[in-house]
């Protein structure tokens, strides 16, 4: 299975600031997905970032707010812009391993936003 | 939209019984998830279903699907203490591996 590492694993942020979460795979991957898991509930799907293209996000969600990078098969980010407490989550990247057709997750980011 | 609905939501157990957990959804799916998360831990994945009928046991968990139905269970067996966790059901409604998560079960197993 791809081994998938985030960074930060956690982060503090005030207020209307913006933070950078970053996915690093240990092998190709055609695409890669980023997803929130606000605290007690289930994950939702933000977008699906592919490479040389732009990412399509999910109902409900902007590029302004989430931009999203990927700029080789191996790696991803993900910005929560002009954040809110109401963005403190735990974002995870995941990839899908086309071979076995098993999706894996990331370690995840703790974001708590004050 | 597609809508994915596990119950029941919360279970708790004694060590030794059985039990199942459902995960329906409301529409067409090619591919159906199961996912276990331990507190503050990320997504372990525990089966992928690809087909009506699929089946796949590992150790006291059995998963299966029935797409006619729009069904799929997760079977738990003389259940243990190490099995408490959330457990997540995800389906893949559309092209493009986009997964809807149920709300998922927490399980706790009581010696």
């Amino acid at each position: 299975s791809a081994v998938i590492s985030q960074k930060p694993s956690r982060d503090i942020c005030q207020r209307g600031t913006s933070l950078t979460i970053q996915c690093q795979v240990d092998s190709q991957v055609t695409m890669m997905f980023w997803y929130r898991q606000q605290p007690g509930q289930s994950l939702t799907l933000i977008a699906t970032a592919n490479q040389g293209s732009e990412a399509t996000y999910e109902s409900g969600f902007v590029i302004d707010k989430f931009p999203i990078s990927r700029p080789n098969l191996t790696f991803s980010t993900l910005t929560v812009s002009n954040m809110s407490p109401e963005d403190s989550s735990i974002y995870l990247c995941s990839v899908e391993d086309l071979r076995i057709y098993e999706q894996f997750f990331g370690p995840g980011t703790r974001l708590t936003v004050l | 939209e597609l809508k994915v609905e596990q119950n029941p939501l919360f279970l708790s157990m004694q060590e030794g019984k059985n039990y199942t957990i459902y995960c329906n959804y409301s529409t067409t799916s090619d591919r159906l998830y199961w996912y276990r998360q331990d507190p503050g831990k990320s997504l372990e994945s525990l089966f992928v279903l690809l087909s009506n009928g699929a089946v796949k046991q590992e150790g006291r968990l059995m998963a299966s699907l029935d797409t006619k139905a729009r069904l799929s269970t997760l079977h738990i067996t003389a259940a243990v203490h190490d099995l408490s966790a959330t457990y997540f059901c995800a389906v893949d409604g559309t092209s493009g591996s986009r997964l809807t998560f149920g709300e998922g079960t927490q399980l706790t197993v009581n010696p």
